[in-house]
Formats: C-alpha cells, structure tokens, sequence
C-alpha cells in the first residue's frame, strides 16, 4: 500500500509561469515531509521540507505548503526555469532525523522555453 | 556541504558474483541508508543504519546484506547477484534525531547484472 502518492506522473510548464507539484499521504502519524529533485544519472537533492507543526515554507523560488487536514502538500517553483527540469520526489518520515524517509514515485517537471 | 561518496557510477557483473557496493560520508552522521530507484517504482529502501555495527532491514532487503564497521561508511552486499538487481542504487546519510534533518544523497551506482 502506497504510504505517500504522486498522482501526476509528468507536468509541463512555461518558462517563467508556476510550476505546482502536489503530494498526497495516508499516514497521519507523518510528521516530517522534504521534496528531493533528481536529474538523470545523479543523486536525489534535498530541496526543501516542512514538520507539520507549520503550514508553509520558503525558500527563494520555492515554497512548501502543508495541508495536514487534507493529508496533502505541495511544492510550488516560481518562476520556473529550464534548469528546473527534473524528477521531483515527495518524502515523509514518522520523526525526523534517524526515521527511513516514504518516498512517493515522482513527478517529471518539464520546463519549456 | 555534506559528501556522500559512493565508489563506482557504473558497475557490470556477472549473475551469481558477490557485489559490494560502498558508501562513505564525511559529515559524521548517524544515519545511513540504501535505496534502490527502479523507473515507475520511485526510491525504495534496502537497508538502513542508525549506528555503527547496527542494521534494519528496509521494505526490500531479500537478497541483500550490509556492513558497517566504521560509522563512515555503510556497505551494501549483494550476496548471488541476478538480473532483477541491475537498478540504480543510491546511498544517503543523516543526522540522529531530535532535530528535523534532511537525508543527503550520494550520486548513485547504476549496477548492471549480466
């Protein structure tokens, strides 16, 4: 059973315009939730995260928002940039720090030009 | 920045041969762990590691064994290597608990098992 969901495979977005890539979980004892974007033939890369005492996060272009009712967050890039092109992962753990991340199986990001 | 260093991109072997994989970090964590990431099946844990001489097994760890001697570094073994594990596999470390830390991830090894 699929603890933590990306429902949209693939998205396409013009550069320059938000780019919004949504997550969706099942456990609500998750308190701990990041976003990790990966290029081809590299390692996921930490991007952001959130605990679930809060409900937004920034961090320049990118910004976390956590809808704990809904069991549902959302990573939102704005503006998009080519360079942003990537598989996005959503994660969730049970307690930060030494707890295995729940990964969900991506969305592809395409930024177009 | 955190360094997680894993030994080899690319790796071919042989079914039956015994593969390690290693990994070795430079931020003194805790933490480490090994995922592998199939196309359509995201990033799924093997094995993980809260301590030196400490292991958990993960959702998928048939087939799989780990060492870690060193709080360092986490080795994954492959026992009798076959076909169904040529995957990508990724190596991640972090901090113990009590403040919310992030994994940070090696840049994989794309094993291939002929």
């Amino acid at each position: 059973d699929q603890q933590v969901k990306q429902n949209s495979p693939s998205l396409s977005v013009q550069e320059g315009r938000i780019s919004i890539l949504n997550c969706d979980y099942t456990n609500s004892m998750f308190d701990y939730f990041l976003w990790y974007k990966k290029y081809p033939a590299e390692g996921p890369t930490f991007l952001i995260s959130i605990s679930s005492i809060k409900d937004k996060n920034e961090d320049g272009r990118f910004t976390v928002f956590l809808n704990k009712s809904a069991k549902h967050l959302s990573l939102h890039i704005v503006p998009s940039q080519p360079g942003d092109s990537a598989v996005y992962f959503c994660a969730a753990s049970l307690h930060s720090g030494n707890t295995p991340l729940v990964f969900g199986k991506g969305t592809r990001l395409s930024v177009i030009a | 920045d955190v360094k997680v260093t894993q030994s080899s991109r690319y790796l071919v072997k042989r079914t039956g041969e015994k593969v390690f994989l290693e990994c070795v970090q430079d931020m003194d964590h805790e933490n480490m762990f090994w995922y592998r990431q199939d196309p359509g099946l995201g990033l799924r844990l093997i094995y993980f590691s809260y301590d030196v001489k400490m292991k958990e097994k993960g959702d998928i760890p048939e087939g799989y064994s780990v060492s870690r001697e060193k709080k360092e570094r986490f080795s994954l073994i492959l026992e009798s290597a076959s076909t169904n594990q040529t995957s990508m596999y990724l190596c991640a470390s972090s901090f113990g608990t009590g403040v919310d830390q992030p994994q940070h991830f090696g840049d994989g090894t794309r094993l291939s098992i002929l």
